[in-house]
């Protein structure tokens, strides 16, 4: 099974900022990477596919970037509602996994 | 627009079934692949199970598999779970989730979940 690894666990930061966090996958998975956004007491929401493709009605402050291994996701200004937790999935191969998350909250 | 609408979730003892579901509208269900995930109490999550979208395929997690079962009824829009000799580590919120466009293994649509609770 592929195993994915997020880095950080959590952070805080303000509204405003500039956020980053980055998933590993245990081998090449190409760019079969998707982010999710979970609000607390909510659902996941999907916010890129492939890696770097911005899911239809996602704002733009959101990116991707990376492929084999190695990616990130980048909130270019942090507003109040990503204050969430984050999750990578790999849609390379079954059975499908998920990071571990990042939180992030307020500062 | 798209609802999944996901039931069934309770309080149940060690060892004994349940079956979730999940209602489907607002989209074409008959023509996507669908998934369940889960989430244990402030835990991360956790992908459960895979049906294509013609039901001809199923993937399980390990942690599942021979226990659960997908399966899916085109005629009523409804995906369903099967579960049984279930344990405490199966508590968590069960979400159904439908594919995309763009391919079977990313999660376009999540459903609200359901609160799956093993106790005796």
């Amino acid at each position: 099974d592929i195993q994915m690894t997020q880095s950080p666990s959590s952070l805080s930061a303000s509204v405003g900022d500039r956020v980053t966090i980055t998933c590993r996958a245990s081998q090449n998975i190409n760019s079969y990477l998707n982010w999710y956004r979970q609000k607390p007491g909510k659902a996941p929401e999907i916010l890129l596919y492939e890696a770097s493709i911005l899911q239809r009605g996602v704002p733009s402050r959101f990116s991707g970037g990376g492929s084999g291994t190695d990616f990130t996701l980048t909130i270019s200004s942090l507003q109040p509602e990503d204050f969430a937790t984050y999750y990578c999935q790999q849609s390379y191969s079954p059975p499908l996994t998920f990071g571990p998350g990042t939180k992030v909250d307020l500062k | 627009q798209v609802q999944l609408v996901e039931s069934g979730g309770g309080v149940v003892q060690p060892g004994r079934s349940l079956r979730l579901s999940c209602a489907a509208s607002g989209f074409s269900f008959s023509n996507f692949a669908m998934h369940w995930v889960r989430q244990a109490p402030d835990k991360g999550l956790e992908w459960v199970a895979f049906i294509s979208y013609d039901g001809s395929y199923e993937f399980y997690a390990d942690s599942v598999k021979g226990r659960f079962t997908i399966s899916r009824d085109d005629s009523k829009n409804r995906l369903y779970l099967q579960m049984s000799s279930l344990r405490s580590d199966d508590t968590a919120v069960y979400y159904c989730a439908s594919s995309g466009d763009y391919g079977d293994y990313y999660l376009e649509y999540w459903g609200q979940g359901t609160l799956l609770t093993v106790s005796s």
